[in-house]
């Protein structure tokens, strides 16, 4: 099965400043799935990523995947607090998922 | 469409008894996941369900634990009997596997206590 790490494990930063949350894989990625979830709810898709080189962008939240594709980052700029949250990375057809990268953000 | 459904949302029950957690995936979608969440071990994988055929049981604890999909718009995980350490919140995912990779959707979870 697909191994993934996160880092960091967990972040706290100043409102209004910008953020990388990395996600590294053992294997190489044929689909890699970000995914955002508030403590106690469900996980909330955020992003998906396919190709090597990749980079897709929703609001202030950027995700890319490296051109090797064993390697995504995903981007937060002016951060909020409502970007606080769990941050998780999964793939593989048995869709398995990193630890997490905790994310709060200090108003 | 209503999502992925998952009952009961909250389970309190005490040890050595029989627990059942069920979902009803989004209409459609063919894969089936069951997850647990800790804050110990994080998410994990327990068993996952292509066209009702269970693929990957690996992640499924003990014999204590037990899966079923029926049908396409039907699962219940089951554990029996209940310990402590099973204490956790379980997610229920669906996806359609059907064409191009697809987005996998979770539902809101089912928080089990188990005392």
């Amino acid at each position: 099965s697909q191994e993934l790490e996160q880092s960091p494990q967990s972040l706290i930063v100043q409102e209004g400043k910008n953020l990388t949350i990395n996600c590294t894989s053992s294997k190489t990625l044929y689909g890699l799935y970000w995914y955002k979830q508030k403590y106690g709810e469900g996980l909330i898709f955020l992003m998906m990523l396919q190709k090597g080189g990749e980079e897709k962008s929703h609001e202030k939240i950027t995700a890319k995947l490296d051109e090797k594709k064993q390697q995504s980052s995903l981007h937060i700029t002016a951060s909020q607090p409502s970007h606080a949250g769990i941050y998780l990375c999964g793939a593989g057809n048995d869709m398995r998922f990193g630890a997490g990268t905790r994310l709060t953000v200090k108003p | 469409d209503a999502g992925v459904i998952q009952s009961p949302r909250h389970e309190v029950t005490e040890m050595g008894q029989e627990v059942t957690l069920r979902c009803k995936p989004i209409s459609g979608h063919n894969s089936l996941f069951w997850y647990r969440q800790t804050m110990m071990r994080g998410l994990e994988l327990l068993i996952y369900f292509n066209n009702n055929v269970p693929i990957d049981d690996s992640g499924m604890p003990e014999d204590r634990f037990s899966a079923k999909m029926p049908n396409a718009s039907f699962s219940t995980l089951k554990i029996q009997p209940s310990e402590p350490r099973d204490s956790a919140v379980y997610f229920c995912a669906s996806r359609d596997d059907g064409g191009a990779r697809e987005t996998q959707y979770f539902g809101p979870g089912t928080r089990l206590l188990v005392l």
